[in-house]
């Protein structure tokens, strides 16, 4: 099984701010990593498909990097609308595994 | 796009649940599905992968045994069949879309809105 670190588990951040959350495989997946985004009450939604890859109707703010063992989904430019969960899934094999997540809260 | 999940409900230690998914605005036998759920407090928990065609399925470690994924193309419904239930199992159960259709699997990207499992004496 694939364990996915993902890091850090809260931060919290100004409007206008740039942050990084990281994703660590515990063996090589190729860029089979997908990242969502989780407000409360609300069902997930993809934001970044294979690492890198944008999905449409996000904006641009947001970027997927990566490949192999460590990935990182950056936003550029923080909105209060930003304000939710993170996950990191990474889909190379079964079971699929999701990282632990990341609460973003805006300040 | 919609995925509408059914069946949740408070169910004591031990007992089943049948969870459904009502599919609509895609081809539904084209593309592979998932469940998924969040535990109150905790993160997301892949739990079960059904192909297109329903012949590869895969299961978490976590319900291996207990659960049975499956699906009615003619229906464009998805089955989650729970046994022997837990506390541990209490959770939102999402129902969610592979990425692409056919062979192969990309994650997800449509989910539903979830249907809460209560386990629970």
């Amino acid at each position: 099984e694939t364990t996915l670190t993902q890091s850090p588990a809260f931060m919290s951040a100004a409007p206008g701010d740039k942050v990084i959350i990281s994703c660590t495989a515990s063996q090589d997946i190729d860029n089979d990593v997908n990242w969502y985004r989780q407000k409360p009450g609300e069902a997930p939604i993809l934001i970044i498909e294979e690492a890198t890859t944008l999905v449409a109707g996000i904006p641009p703010r947001f970027s997927g990097s990566g490949f192999g063992t460590d990935f990182s989904l950056t936003i550029d430019n923080i909105e209060s609308e930003d304000a939710a969960y993170y996950f990191c899934l990474q889909h190379d094999n079964f079971p699929f595994t999701f990282g632990q997540g990341t609460k973003l809260e805006i300040k | 796009v919609q995925l509408v999940e059914s069946g949740g409900g408070v169910v004591q230690p031990g007992r089943s649940l049948r969870l459904s998914c009502a599919a609509s605005g895609f081809n539904f036998n084209t593309y592979a599905m998932h469940w998924v759920r969040r535990a109150p407090g905790k993160g997301l928990e892949w739990v079960a992968f059904i192909s297109f065609h329903g012949q590869d399925i895969y299961y978490a470690g976590s319900v291996k045994g207990r659960f049975t994924i499956s699906r009615d193309n003619s229906k464009n419904t998805l089955y989650l069949q729970m046994n022997s239930l837990r506390a541990e199992d209490t959770a939102v159960y999402y129902c969610a879309k592979d990425l692409y259709r056919g062979d192969g699997y990309y994650g997800m990207d449509v989910w539903g809105q979830g249907t809460t499992v209560t386990v629970s004496s």
